[in-house]
């Protein structure tokens, strides 16, 4: 069964580094995922693709401060030089055959 | 600029219908696959149904056999038709874009909150 596992919560100081990770489930390391963004009161945000090789793509818009990485099974997201807008739910994504799925989120607070 | 435009959710009591309608502008209709995607109160983000450019449809199972997508690539429409509704489809419903073949949301409507109670 195709599941995306994300740690409920996530802290970092202003501007300093964070790396959120997104784990997919076993047999499926090679798939790619989204990350989203969703900051309080609003609809998410797409961020970007992630593939297995650590390639992204980003979406229109996106600050060169967001970035994304893999290494095996695991999705990366890493921000740089937080900022208190950056402080939100992260969400990945992925599909199966006609489906998609999410992961449970992370809460990142920005100290 | 690409816009969705979400509309038709509102009170419903448990057992009765609501259509949801989102209208798409700024990138070629026809040739995306359209999701939608809810939210319940204070919780995370839940796949509910996709249809694609060539009209195949799928549901998650926690709508199945109650929930039904279409699309009408002449007015750049995705509906999803909600019957028997229970208390816990209560959300934000959101309408999702994904590029031909991408397989991943990369635009987001700014949601209609559907709620179910008597």
């Amino acid at each position: 069964q195709l599941v995306l596992t994300q740690s409920p919560s996530a802290s970092a100081s202003l501007g300093a580094s964070v790396k959120l990770t997104c784990t997919l489930s076993s047999g499926h390391s090679s798939y790619a995922i989204a990350w989203h963004q969703q900051q309080p009161e609003k609809g998410p945000r797409y961020l970007m693709k992630v593939n297995s090789d650590g390639s992204h793509i980003k979406g229109d818009g996106i600050p060169d401060r967001f970035s994304g990485s893999s290494s095996g099974a695991e999705r990366y997201l890493t921000i740089s030089s937080l900022q208190s807008e950056d402080e939100a739910d992260y969400y990945c994504q992925t599909w199966g055959t006609g489906i998609r799925v999410f992961g449970g989120g992370t809460k990142l607070t920005v100290l | 600029e690409v816009q969705l435009l979400e509309s038709g959710g509102g009170l419903v009591q448990p057992g009765g219908s609501l259509r949801l309608s989102c209208s798409a502008s700024g990138f070629t209709f026809s040739s995306y696959a359209m999701s939608w995607v809810r939210q319940a109160p204070g919780k995370g983000l839940e796949w509910v149904s996709i249809i694609f450019s060539g009209t195949s449809t799928y549901y998650a199972d926690s709508v199945k056999g109650r929930f039904t997508i279409s699309r009408d690539n002449s007015n750049n429409m995705v509906y999803l038709q909600m019957n028997s509704l229970r208390a816990e489809d209560t959300a934000v419903y959101y309408c999702a874009k994904e590029p031909p073949g991408s397989k991943i949301i990369d635009y987001w409507g700014q949601g209609t909150l559907v709620t179910v109670s008597s």
